[in-house]
């Protein structure tokens, strides 16, 4: 059971560039999330998917897009990454969505430099 | 606004002694609210929640945190700190009465080092 996985762990990108980042998770879990962490404000929620085939904006989704076409996988792509986006990137999931009273699993993170 | 505070973004304890990480909310009702812990190079782990019910929770590792509704508080607790404790501990609310993810909130975070 490995959890929550992600790739890459790093990445350096140059301005306009595009890439995805892949998030599996093998708990079967019904929700997945993409945050984004930056110094000092914490994690803040990109997008995240109630069920395969669904997905739905969070705080923070512009310059990216998602797609969870496979129950397990979370895939957040960024269509002309921009400096902004450097940060690291974290993807979670949790069992079901009542309430969102359940425990989030996070995977290890994906280091993201654009330059 | 609906908020999360973690007022001290560094917390220094001696190895053994009693450590507190304070969390404080603004949210309209009455909110779920989390622990989590980060360690060098990790994704989050969870420590513990509070949904309902008795106002003190245990968690892993030893910690617990307390739920004041009045003070609209919940921080984090360890009556004996280790060195191994050493980490970034992030405080979330799940604000009530929504149906979306979105409405979950982290803190800033709060570092706390434990010198031997």
């Amino acid at each position: 059971n490995a959890g929550v996985t992600q790739t890459p762990k790093f990445r350096v990108l140059k301005t306009g560039q595009s890439m995805t980042l892949l998030c599996a998770q093998d708990m079967n879990h019904e929700y997945m999330y993409w945050y984004r962490q930056d110094p000092g404000m914490g994690l803040r929620l990109i997008h995240y998917s109630v069920g395969e085939g669904t997905t739905a904006k969070g705080e923070v989704p512009d310059g990216y897009n998602v797609s969870r076409l496979k129950k397990q996988n979370f895939l957040l792509g960024l269509e002309s990454a921009a400096p902004s986006q450097t940060s690291v990137y974290f993807c979670a999931s949790s069992p079901r969505l009542a309430g969102y009273t359940d425990t989030q699993y996070f995977g290890p993170g994906t280091r993201l430099t654009v330059l | 606004a609906q908020s999360v505070a973690q007022p001290e973004d560094q917390v220094n304890v001696a190895e053994g002694n009693p450590l507190t990480v304070k969390c404080t909310y603004s949210v309209s009702g009455n909110p779920y609210l989390f622990w989590y812990v980060q360690y060098p190079n990790r994704g989050l782990q969870f420590l513990l929640k509070y949904i309902t019910g008795d106002n003190l929770v245990k968690g892993s590792y030893g910690f617990e945190a307390e739920f004041n509704k009045s003070q609209t508080s919940f921080h984090l607790k360890k009556p004996s700190a280790l060195v191994s404790d050493s980490a970034l501990y992030f405080c979330a609310v799940r604000v009530p009465g929504y149906s979306s993810a979105s409405k979950i909130i982290f803190g800033s975070g709060t570092r706390l080092s434990i010198r031997p």
